[in-house]
């Protein structure tokens, strides 16, 4: 875990319940939201995306929610399973402007056996 | 796919020398990224390259980084002189096209000046 800091807001969950991450943004110009992954001493992960014109998104296990109105973003991960263990990021890109990827500070997921 | 892969994994320097990490994208990927990453401020973007060309070098913290990428599968970040205050860890990414959310990011490289 070297790789992020101790001072990270830290959610615990027992294994098999599910998990949500909440994220919020800055920027209402921002039309694309994406959530990283990273497990200890690796790099971000991509995890899921979602476009502003959405508000829910579905992958394997996960679901991202988007409320626009209070610049609000989501990760639910059903049945969390050890190997989520990680810091979580949410990130935003303004598209057709600079395109920058700008990360969040992140949420550390700690599951409980 | 070998994924980024990033040179070297763990560097130990002392204050006032040079230190080069690289970086060698996934092939085809037209856009590269630098980031950085420490305790206190997370994950930065110090530059980031698409089809070999910086679009956005804002982020370099001053004129001691210097980011060249000389060809579609090499890119190095350069420091020169340290400082101790450098010690982070630095993560090269790439993605097929600029507009992606989706980076590839390599192992990163942690750097320790002492």
């Amino acid at each position: 875990g070297e790789s992020v800091g101790l001072h990270l807001p830290t959610l615990s969950v027992q294994e098999g319940d599910n998990s949500i991450i909440n994220c919020a943004y800055s920027n209402s110009a921002s039309d694309y939201f994406i959530w990283y992954k990273q497990e200890s001493g690796k790099g971000p992960q991509f995890i899921i995306d979602i476009r502003s014109n959405m508000d829910k998104r579905q992958g394997q296990r996960v679901t991202v929610l988007l409320n626009k109105t209070v610049k609000h973003l989501s990760l639910q991960i059903a049945a969390t399973q050890p190997g989520d263990s990680a810091v979580y990021f949410c990130a935003e890109i303004i598209m057709n402007r600079d395109d920058k990827i700008i990360f969040g500070k992140g949420t550390r997921l700690h599951i409980l056996p | 796919d070998a994924g980024v892969i990033q040179s070297p994994r763990h560097e130990v320097t002392e204050m006032g020398q040079e230190v080069t990490l690289r970086c060698k994208p996934i092939s085809g990927h037209n856009s590269l990224f630098w980031y950085r990453q420490t305790m206190m401020r997370g994950l930065e973007l110090l530059i980031y390259f698409n089809n070999n060309v910086p679009i956005d070098d804002s982020g370099m913290p001053e004129d001691r980084f210097s980011a060249k990428m000389p060809n579609a599968s090499f890119s190095t970040l350069k420091i020169q002189p340290s400082e101790p205050r450098d010690s982070a860890v630095y993560f090269c990414a790439s993605s097929l096209i600029r507009s992606s959310g989706e980076l590839f990011f390599g192992e990163g490289s942690r750097l320790t000046v002492l």
